[in-house]
């Protein structure tokens, strides 16, 4: 199976920082990577996803780096934002899809 | 746009009762799974299902069972039910998952919390 874990359960950023959240993952193998985000009692929301191919891709406001070699992602927000303060898992699927795999949250909370 | 329903939205249930959670995925969705989440807890694989077929399981116990219909809708059966079974529940569907290797995002609905007295 897959192991995806988060270095830090908490980060708290002020309103306008750039805010990262980090996530390891153990399968080399590993292809494909998702950002969730989920506010309280509020299902995960799709934020971006990366495929192996690509060591970076933006979105708006925010940006995923993979670093195969070391087997780590990254969540990049720019200019943080207090509507962006919840939870963040990144996930991995299995091979085939038939389920994935997610870390354990990091919890951002941004100050005003 | 539609997005995935899930109902009830809240469950409260004894010990030992049973409970089923129902799941309606995206219109045209083919693709379902269960997650499990606890207080605090990232969401845990539970089940999938893709074309009514289960395509895989993960930590669901032996009580539980789901099953998905010929309109895609999903549910999951919970029977004698424990107090560690108090969680939030959400179902996810997607488009083409499991079945080709493939699958569009993953979208989750906005999940049942089940507590367990």
């Amino acid at each position: 199976g897959e192991s995806v874990g988060l270095h830090l359960p908490t980060l708290s950023v002020q309103e306008g920082d750039n805010s990262i959240i980090n996530c390891a993952y153990s399968n080399s193998a590993s292809d494909y990577f998702i950002w969730y985000k989920q506010e309280s009692g509020k299902g995960p929301q799709f934020i971006i996803d990366i495929r192996s191919n690509m060591d970076k891709r933006q979105g708006q406001r925010v940006t995923v780096l993979l670093n195969k070699t070391v087997k780590h992602l990254s969540l990049q927000i720019a200019a943080t934002q207090p509507g962006d303060s919840a939870v963040y898992f990144c996930a991995v699927p299995a091979y085939n899809f038939n389920k994935f795999y997610f870390g354990s949250g990091t919890k951002l909370n941004v100050k005003p | 746009a539609a997005g995935v329903i899930q109902s009830p939205r809240h469950l409260i249930k004894e010990k030992r009762e049973t409970a089923t959670l129902k799941c309606y995925p995206i219109p045209r969705h083919d693709t379902v799974y269960w997650y499990q989440q606890g207080p605090g807890q990232d969401p845990q694989f539970l089940i999938s299902f893709y074309e009514k077929m289960q395509s895989d399981k993960g930590s669901i116990p032996d009580r539980f069972s789901a099953q998905q219909f010929s309109d895609y809708h999903s549910e999951l059966n919970m029977s004698s039910l424990e107090l560690g079974d108090s969680a939030l529940y959400f179902c996810a569907s997607s488009l083409g998952g499991g079945g080709n290797g493939m699958s569009d995002e993953q979208f989750f609905g906005p999940g049942t919390r089940l507590t367990v007295l």
